[in-house]
């Protein structure tokens, strides 16, 4: 399987619950990146976490990061009918030019009013 | 609107064809990503270009090349067509050399091939 796997593929949860989603990796990385995509469009980013941090917040996000177990999660709060998106890891393995950048293939989310 | 724009929306065209995508990075990144998003799939890696040299690959088919130009600039050629190529393909721009930071993403060029 590849790097950078979201689970679960597919999230339906109601309006003002909190969402989790994972990201799992296999090779060492340098960063890891949180991103949102609304159908069809680009995408936007949510929160970057490097290699030797452990938790990021951002407003209703926080990401924790175990290198240990080469996994991600992201958690949004007291969810909103316009959290409804994809949301995509990506992982860097190292910051010079002979980088790998891969991304999962996303976590659909849906907020149900 | 993320200031990164991407030329055209929507691009029909045939098997065997060559077209061109355009993108302009937000004003003051050096970097340019090219991205593929095949239906209902993750991002594809295609290259990097960093201030007009190209930085890094990831899995660009050889029928596929780019470049940036001195303005900063950058297009994606993709030739020989075929129909798996219809994808959505993204620009994103960033200001280091490398994916340290974030990218800022284009609204996408849909590429239709039949």
């Amino acid at each position: 399987s590849q790097q950078g796997e979201e689970d679960p593929q597919a999230l339906s949860i109601q309006e003002g619950e909190n969402a989790t989603m994972n990201c799992s990796y296999k090779t060492s990385i340098n960063n890891l990146q949180w991103y949102r995509q609304n159908s069809g469009r680009g995408l936007v980013h949510l929160i970057l976490i490097r290699s030797n941090e452990r938790e990021k917040h951002s407003g209703r996000l926080r990401v924790t990061l175990d290198t240990s177990k080469k996994s991600s999660s992201l958690l949004i709060t007291a969810s909103r009918a316009a959290d409804t998106a994809s949301y995509f890891c990506a992982t860097i393995t190292r910051p010079d030019s002979n980088y790998q950048l891969i991304w999962g293939a996303g976590t659909k989310l849906i907020i149900k009013p | 609107d993320s200031g990164v724009t991407q030329t055209p929306k929507h691009l029909i065209t045939a098997t065997g064809q060559r077209v061109t995508l355009r993108c302009s990075p937000r004003s003051g990144d050096l970097s340019v990503y090219w991205y593929q998003q095949s239906l209902d799939q993750g991002l594809q890696f295609l290259i990097q270009y960093y201030n007009g040299e190209e930085r890094a690959k990831g899995n660009i088919l050889e029928r596929f090349s780019a470049q940036q130009f001195p303005d900063l600039h950058s297009e994606l050629n993709l030739s020989s067509l075929e129909l798996g190529d219809s994808a959505l393909y993204f620009c994103a721009s960033s200001v280091a050399p490398g994916p340290v930071d974030e990218q800022f993403f284009g609204p996408g060029t849909r590429l239709t091939v039949l």
